[in-house]
């Protein structure tokens, strides 16, 4: 499974757009990028995942260049509630038991 | 979308007896669970892979004998924790894949909310 490195923690404004970006180097070519969103005392939530170029839903957007070696999580006009742990994954799920192996996260701070 | 639940949410128990968590995805068939721990401020840990209906796969330094797990059927994986001792005491997390999507590859994973456990 392809190791992933993200910063340990960021801080924000409400209203603003928070951009996280994970790199991937050894990311292998049937892999797929997911990020997950965790809140204190409660399990990872689906945010979004893509492959390549970019990907879009009502919660936020995934940016993946052309090599695939990073990729950006973007979350348009933050609020206080999006105060969380992002974990970025990469992996085929393919793989004997498809398990996912969690990084540090980053830990996002949204403040007023 | 999918819903995992996990039972309890939290509990307390005293020092050399056993505790039984359980996972459940609600609408969707799982011939594989997986089981986290989690310590505060740390990240996931995978601990094992339930397979349906054959034994679990666990992690290096995971204690087999002290975390049973039982996959009885497509939609329930249970961990129980023997003879619990205070440095059992973690946040247990399961999860679960949708067999039923064509595309594993893509590997999308659905988390219950978590066991908080506290041995005394």
């Amino acid at each position: 499974l392809a190791k992933t490195t993200q910063p340990i923690s960021m801080d924000s404004y409400e209203g603003q757009e928070v951009n996280i970006t994970c790199s991937h180097n050894n990311i292998a070519t049937n892999d797929y990028i997911t990020w997950y969103q965790q809140f204190p005392s409660q399990g990872p939530r689906f945010i979004i995942q893509g492959y390549k170029t970019k990907v879009t839903n009502e919660v936020a957007s995934l940016f993946i260049p052309a090599d695939r070696k990073s990729s950006t999580l973007s979350l348009p006009r933050v609020s206080l509630s999006d105060t969380a742990v992002y974990y970025c994954l990469v992996g085929d799920g393919g793989g004997s038991q498809g398990n996912l192996i969690f990084g540090k996260g980053t830990k996002l701070s949204v403040k007023p | 979308g999918a819903v995992v639940s996990q039972h309890p949410s939290w509990v307390i128990c005293k020092s050399g007896t056993s505790v039984k968590i359980e996972c459940r995805s609600l609408d969707f068939q799982a011939t594989t669970m997986f089981w986290y721990r989690q310590f505060p401020k740390q990240s996931l840990m995978l601990m094992a892979t339930s397979n349906e209906g054959s034994k679990a796969t666990y992690e290096q330094g995971v204690e087999k004998d002290k975390f049973l797990i039982n996959h009885a059927s497509l939609t329930l994986s249970t961990l129980t924790v023997t003879s619990a001792h205070p440095e059992d005491s973690s946040f247990y997390i399961c999860s679960a894949r949708d067999t039923g999507v064509p595309n594993l590859a893509k590997n999308i994973q659905y988390f219950g909310a978590g066991t908080r456990l506290s041995v005394l």
